[in-house]
């Protein structure tokens, strides 16, 4: 079983430059979320989604996009990397909302320069 | 807004030895708990849970109790193997929105032989 996928493991990006992290789940699951982890802050919720076509803010969105066009997609756009964008980004689904039990991507080092 | 807050690591012990880390939560209402363990190079994978006060979750040799007079969440172990060695993450969902789930900042945990 794939579960959660994330590409690209490692990024290093210069300040201004664009990408897209990808996430894809082959669970099903309608549940989709980003989290971003950094030294001393544990993890914090960039932006979820509870099914195809619904996306919601979580604790830190600003500098990121996203969308979820299907159930099994759910990318991570920064339009303008800065600095403060260095981070390990992860990727989690569940089988639905509010259930807290997320099943994890391996997670992508992103550096800003 | 709710909140976790976990003791501070790293946590060094010596195999077969006792473990406890601390989790103590600020929350609205009664939320569900979790604690999540992160391998070194991998994603977080989730430990136990409890969903109401005094229940207690259990799993592959670790427990924690939902004290709800003392806030409180401590995971514990009787004895460690090297094979514990990892970060490990105290967490809630919020009622006021049971799609996010808040982490607090991990506690690493060494095992030396």
């Amino acid at each position: 079983n794939a579960g959660v996928t994330q590409t690209p493991k490692f990024q290093v990006l210069k300040t201004g430059q664009s990408m897209t992290l990808q996430c894809a789940q082959d669970m099903n699951h309608e549940y989709m979320s980003w989290y971003r982890q950094d030294p001393g802050m544990g993890l914090r919720l960039i932006h979820y989604s509870v099914g195809a076509g619904i996306t919601d803010q979580g604790e830190v969105p600003n500098g990121y996009n996203v969308s979820r066009s299907t159930t099994e997609d759910f990318p991570l756009r920064l339009l303008s990397a800065a600095p403060s964008q260095t981070s390990v980004y992860f990727c989690a689904s569940s089988s639905q909302g509010g259930t807290g039990e997320l099943f994890f991507g391996e997670g992508s080092r992103l550096t800003v320069l | 807004g709710d909140s976790v807050t976990q003791m501070e690591g790293p946590v060094t012990l010596s195999e077969e030895a006792f473990l406890t880390i601390n989790c103590t939560y600020t929350a609205t209402g009664y939320p569900s708990l979790f604690w999540y363990v992160q391998y070194p190079g991998e994603g977080l994978q989730l430990l136990l849970k409890a969903t109401k006060a005094d229940d207690k979750g259990s799993n592959k040799g670790f427990e924690a109790t939902y004290r709800k007079e003392t806030t409180s969440f401590h995971l514990e172990k009787g004895s460690v193997q090297v094979s514990d060695s990892a970060v490990y993450f105290c967490a809630l969902i919020p009622l006021y929105n049971t799609d996010k789930l808040i982490f607090g900042t991990g506690t690493r945990l060494q095992v030396f032989p």
